[in-house]
């Protein structure tokens, strides 16, 4: 079967750099995603990737091995704001996404 | 540019009872997709359809249908609901220009069956 692992909840404080992993057993791999969602809305996009490495985006950046099936986001100098869940999903061989459950942050002053 | 509108936001059913949910973009997009999403669950994939006229299912079609009779609508119906229905539903859209374009999301549609 197909599957995506990511921690439940984390804690961070403010100001702080967190890390959320996400590992994955898919049926073929064609990229994969990072979503934020704050509580109460939509899920939005926030980065892709589809070959090994790092990809920076301002405070945030997403890592990529696929010999390893793993993937992390980071998060540097917290804010209150990111304060939210953050959802990994892999897109299959039949470009399909798969979704993981999601990463509950939470942002401690 | 109003992106994924859904309708309603919220609304609460009996057992039994029928209802649709509209979701409408505004993007010319034409893969538009149905999830719900439910606590310590990931998205799980309803329905979606790649193009005007096209429906396919998902990972959890049961109980429900939808339809894509217009580029910009997708409908997503329950004929006879269910408490095991109760969920929030998400609909999104991307576009075709490459295979890996990631979705935008409706703000979703609260749904409680009693």
């Amino acid at each position: 079967g197909q599957n995506i692992d990511q921690p439940t909840e984390m804690t961070a404080t403010e100001g702080a750099i967190v890390q959320i992993n996400c590992t994955y057993q898919t049926s073929g791999f064609n990229g994969l995603f990072w979503y934020q969602q704050h509580a109460g809305e939509a899920p939005t996009f926030l980065s892709y990737n589809v070959l090994d490495g790092l990809e920076e985006k301002g405070r945030f950046s997403s890592f990529l091995s696929r010999s390893k099936g793993y993937s992390y986001l980071l998060l540097k100098e917290l804010q209150m704001k990111d304060s939210a869940s953050y959802l990994c999903a892999v897109i299959d061989s039949n470009y399909q996404l798969i979704w993981g459950a999601g990463t509950k942050l939470i942002i401690k002053p | 540019n109003a992106g994924v509108t859904q309708t309603p936001k919220f609304r609460v059913l009996k057992t039994g009872q029928s209802m649709t949910l509209l979701c409408a973009q505004d993007m010319n997009h034409e893969y538009m997709y149905w999830y719900r999403q439910d606590p310590g669950m990931g998205l799980r994939l309803i329905h979606y359809s790649v193009g005007e006229g096209t429906t396919a299912k998902g990972e959890v079609p049961d109980g429900y249908n939808v339809s894509r009779l217009k580029k910009q609508n997708f409908l997503l119906g329950l004929e006879s609901a269910a408490p095991s229905q109760t969920s929030v539903y998400f609909c999104a859209s991307r576009s075709e220009d490459r295979v890996v374009e990631p979705q935008h999301f409706g703000d979703g549609t609260r749904l409680s069956i009693l």
